[in-house]
Protein backbone atom coordinates (compact mmCIF):
# COMPACT_ATOMS: atom_id res chain seq x y z
CA UNK A 1 0.00 0.00 0.00
CA UNK A 2 0.66 3.59 -0.39
CA UNK A 3 3.74 4.16 2.09
CA UNK A 4 5.61 7.79 3.34
CA UNK A 5 8.34 7.56 5.33
CA UNK A 6 10.27 10.77 6.07
CA UNK A 7 13.86 10.87 7.92
CA UNK A 8 16.13 13.41 9.37
CA UNK A 9 14.77 14.97 12.04
CA UNK A 10 16.71 15.57 15.11
CA UNK A 11 18.00 18.26 17.79
CA UNK A 12 20.00 20.87 16.20
CA UNK A 13 20.98 24.14 17.98
CA UNK A 14 19.70 27.53 16.98
CA UNK A 15 20.80 28.88 13.58
CA UNK A 16 21.87 25.65 12.33
CA UNK A 17 20.40 23.51 9.58
CA UNK A 18 18.63 20.15 8.79
CA UNK A 19 17.72 18.30 5.88
CA UNK A 20 14.26 16.30 5.94
CA UNK A 21 13.85 13.42 3.49
CA UNK A 22 10.78 11.84 2.27
CA UNK A 23 10.51 8.59 0.83
CA UNK A 24 7.36 7.17 -1.31
CA UNK A 25 6.14 3.55 -2.35
CA UNK A 26 3.78 2.01 -3.76
CA UNK A 27 2.30 4.82 -6.15
CA UNK A 28 3.89 6.95 -8.81
CA UNK A 29 5.45 9.75 -7.16
CA UNK A 30 5.87 12.16 -9.92
CA UNK A 31 2.44 12.02 -10.82
CA UNK A 32 1.81 13.94 -7.11
CA UNK A 33 2.10 17.28 -5.44
CA UNK A 34 3.91 16.75 -2.13
CA UNK A 35 3.70 18.74 0.75
CA UNK A 36 5.77 19.20 4.42
CA UNK A 37 3.29 19.71 7.67
CA UNK A 38 4.23 20.16 10.49
CA UNK A 39 2.72 19.95 14.44
CA UNK A 40 4.64 21.79 16.86
CA UNK A 41 4.71 19.97 20.60
CA UNK A 42 0.85 20.30 22.13
CA UNK A 43 -0.08 22.60 19.06
CA UNK A 44 -2.23 22.17 15.54
CA UNK A 45 -1.65 21.52 12.06
CA UNK A 46 0.68 23.87 10.10
CA UNK A 47 1.49 23.58 6.27
CA UNK A 48 4.85 24.72 5.42
CA UNK A 49 5.42 24.10 1.80
CA UNK A 50 4.15 22.18 -1.22
CA UNK A 51 5.75 21.46 -4.51
CA UNK A 52 4.03 20.70 -7.82
CA UNK A 53 4.50 17.21 -9.21
CA UNK A 54 7.05 18.24 -11.73
CA UNK A 55 8.70 20.56 -9.53
CA UNK A 56 7.17 23.71 -11.24
CA UNK A 57 5.27 25.39 -8.85
CA UNK A 58 6.61 26.15 -5.10
CA UNK A 59 4.87 27.76 -2.39
CA UNK A 60 5.55 28.26 1.21
CA UNK A 61 4.29 29.60 4.33
CA UNK A 62 5.26 33.15 5.34
CA UNK A 63 6.66 31.71 8.91
CA UNK A 64 9.30 29.51 6.55
CA UNK A 65 9.81 31.51 3.27
CA UNK A 66 13.09 32.42 2.74
CA UNK A 67 14.51 29.73 4.99
CA UNK A 68 13.05 25.99 3.92
CA UNK A 69 13.64 25.48 0.22
CA UNK A 70 11.40 22.18 -0.72
CA UNK A 71 12.70 19.72 -3.45
CA UNK A 72 12.13 16.78 -5.10
CA UNK A 73 13.83 14.19 -6.87
CA UNK A 74 11.18 12.04 -8.90
CA UNK A 75 14.30 9.32 -9.85
CA UNK A 76 14.21 8.52 -6.55
CA UNK A 77 11.14 9.13 -5.13
CA UNK A 78 11.69 11.28 -2.30
CA UNK A 79 11.00 14.46 -1.17
CA UNK A 80 13.31 17.50 0.80
CA UNK A 81 12.74 19.97 3.06
CA UNK A 82 16.46 21.89 3.49
CA UNK A 83 15.84 23.68 6.41
CA UNK A 84 18.06 26.74 7.28
CA UNK A 85 18.19 29.28 10.12
CA UNK A 86 16.41 27.12 12.53
CA UNK A 87 15.06 28.71 15.30
CA UNK A 88 13.07 27.10 18.79
CA UNK A 89 9.89 27.89 17.13
CA UNK A 90 10.34 25.46 14.58
CA UNK A 91 10.66 22.47 17.02
CA UNK A 92 8.19 20.39 15.81
CA UNK A 93 7.41 17.11 14.16
CA UNK A 94 7.35 17.30 10.61
CA UNK A 95 4.52 15.41 8.12
CA UNK A 96 5.00 15.34 4.70
CA UNK A 97 1.65 14.20 2.89
CA UNK A 98 0.61 13.84 -0.89
CA UNK A 99 -1.84 15.91 -2.65
CA UNK A 100 -3.45 14.50 -5.93
CA UNK A 101 -3.25 16.29 -9.54
CA UNK A 102 -5.72 18.68 -9.70
CA UNK A 103 -6.68 18.10 -5.86
CA UNK A 104 -6.40 20.01 -2.28
CA UNK A 105 -6.36 17.26 -0.13
CA UNK A 106 -4.18 15.26 1.59
CA UNK A 107 -4.77 11.43 0.96
CA UNK A 108 -1.65 10.24 2.38
CA UNK A 109 0.59 11.23 5.43
CA UNK A 110 3.66 9.83 6.80
CA UNK A 111 4.85 9.25 10.23
CA UNK A 112 6.24 12.36 11.02
CA UNK A 113 9.92 13.06 12.07
CA UNK A 114 10.60 15.15 15.28
CA UNK A 115 12.82 18.30 14.55
CA UNK A 116 14.00 19.91 18.02
CA UNK A 117 16.05 23.11 17.86
CA UNK A 118 17.96 23.74 21.45
CA UNK A 119 20.68 24.95 22.66
CA UNK B 1 -1.13 30.95 11.97
CA UNK B 2 -4.43 29.48 11.39
CA UNK B 3 -7.01 31.10 9.37
CA UNK B 4 -9.75 28.90 10.00
CA UNK B 5 -11.63 28.74 13.19
CA UNK B 6 -12.65 25.55 15.24
CA UNK B 7 -14.08 25.31 18.23
CA UNK B 8 -11.35 24.01 20.86
CA UNK B 9 -13.51 20.90 21.87
CA UNK B 10 -16.47 18.89 21.88
CA UNK B 11 -17.92 16.31 23.72
CA UNK B 12 -21.03 13.82 24.12
CA UNK B 13 -21.53 10.25 25.61
CA UNK B 14 -21.38 6.90 23.39
CA UNK B 15 -24.14 6.28 20.57
CA UNK B 16 -24.62 10.32 20.68
CA UNK B 17 -23.63 13.28 17.89
CA UNK B 18 -21.51 15.91 17.69
CA UNK B 19 -20.68 18.69 15.47
CA UNK B 20 -17.39 20.60 14.46
CA UNK B 21 -17.24 23.81 13.00
CA UNK B 22 -14.90 25.51 10.60
CA UNK B 23 -15.32 29.14 9.96
CA UNK B 24 -13.04 30.52 7.19
CA UNK B 25 -13.65 33.61 4.77
CA UNK B 26 -14.37 34.35 1.22
CA UNK B 27 -11.22 33.16 0.21
CA UNK B 28 -10.76 30.29 1.94
CA UNK B 29 -13.93 27.99 2.91
CA UNK B 30 -16.28 30.14 0.69
CA UNK B 31 -15.02 29.46 -2.35
CA UNK B 32 -12.95 26.43 -1.72
CA UNK B 33 -13.85 22.90 -0.61
CA UNK B 34 -13.45 21.51 2.71
CA UNK B 35 -11.21 18.45 3.91
CA UNK B 36 -11.99 17.24 7.54
CA UNK B 37 -8.73 15.03 9.57
CA UNK B 38 -8.94 12.74 11.91
CA UNK B 39 -5.58 12.79 14.55
CA UNK B 40 -5.59 10.09 17.23
CA UNK B 41 -2.82 11.14 19.70
CA UNK B 42 0.36 10.37 19.18
CA UNK B 43 -0.43 9.41 15.49
CA UNK B 44 -0.42 10.90 11.95
CA UNK B 45 -3.57 12.60 10.54
CA UNK B 46 -6.25 10.71 8.58
CA UNK B 47 -8.24 11.72 5.69
CA UNK B 48 -11.72 11.84 6.91
CA UNK B 49 -13.62 13.68 4.05
CA UNK B 50 -12.84 15.23 1.10
CA UNK B 51 -14.15 17.76 -1.39
CA UNK B 52 -16.74 18.99 1.57
CA UNK B 53 -18.76 15.77 1.88
CA UNK B 54 -17.07 12.91 0.17
CA UNK B 55 -15.96 10.01 2.64
CA UNK B 56 -12.63 8.03 0.99
CA UNK B 57 -12.90 4.32 0.66
CA UNK B 58 -13.19 2.60 4.37
CA UNK B 59 -14.74 5.64 6.24
CA UNK B 60 -17.78 4.54 7.82
CA UNK B 61 -20.94 6.69 7.20
CA UNK B 62 -20.91 7.77 10.60
CA UNK B 63 -18.66 10.54 9.28
CA UNK B 64 -20.48 13.21 7.64
CA UNK B 65 -19.31 16.73 6.37
CA UNK B 66 -21.54 19.75 5.00
CA UNK B 67 -20.52 23.47 3.92
CA UNK B 68 -22.47 26.41 3.44
CA UNK B 69 -21.17 29.54 2.76
CA UNK B 70 -17.93 30.50 4.23
CA UNK B 71 -18.69 28.00 7.23
CA UNK B 72 -18.11 24.34 7.03
CA UNK B 73 -19.63 21.44 9.54
CA UNK B 74 -18.29 17.83 10.15
CA UNK B 75 -20.59 15.48 12.07
CA UNK B 76 -19.90 12.71 13.87
CA UNK B 77 -22.85 10.28 14.92
CA UNK B 78 -23.35 7.07 16.90
CA UNK B 79 -19.99 8.33 18.30
CA UNK B 80 -17.90 5.34 19.81
CA UNK B 81 -14.73 5.85 22.69
CA UNK B 82 -12.21 5.31 19.53
CA UNK B 83 -13.99 8.49 17.45
CA UNK B 84 -11.62 10.30 20.29
CA UNK B 85 -9.23 12.45 18.63
CA UNK B 86 -8.47 16.02 17.56
CA UNK B 87 -10.02 16.80 14.14
CA UNK B 88 -8.89 19.60 11.78
CA UNK B 89 -10.84 21.48 8.55
CA UNK B 90 -8.20 22.48 5.67
CA UNK B 91 -8.51 24.45 2.48
CA UNK B 92 -6.54 26.19 0.04
CA UNK B 93 -5.85 30.11 -0.11
CA UNK B 94 -4.09 30.61 -3.11
CA UNK B 95 -1.54 28.42 -3.76
CA UNK B 96 -1.19 28.04 -0.04
CA UNK B 97 -2.93 25.39 2.34
CA UNK B 98 -4.31 26.42 5.48
CA UNK B 99 -5.62 24.57 8.62
CA UNK B 100 -8.54 24.96 11.30
CA UNK B 101 -7.00 25.50 15.00
CA UNK B 102 -8.57 21.87 15.80
CA UNK B 103 -11.16 20.57 17.50
CA UNK B 104 -10.70 17.45 20.45
CA UNK B 105 -13.42 15.43 21.03
CA UNK B 106 -14.21 13.47 24.25
CA UNK B 107 -16.54 10.44 24.63
CA UNK B 108 -17.97 11.24 28.13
Amino acid sequence: QVQLVESGGGVVQPGRSLRLSCVGSAFTFGHYAMHWVRQAPGKGLEWVAIIAYDGTNIYYAESVRGRFTISRDNFKNTLYLHMNSLSVEDTAIYYCAREDYGEYYFDYWGQGTLVTVSS
Amino acid sequence: QSVLTQPPSVSAAPGQEVTISCSGSSSTVGNNYVSWYQQVPGTAPKLLIYDNSVRPSGIPDRFFGSKSGSSATLGISGLQTGDEADYYCGTWDGGRRVFGTGTKVTVL
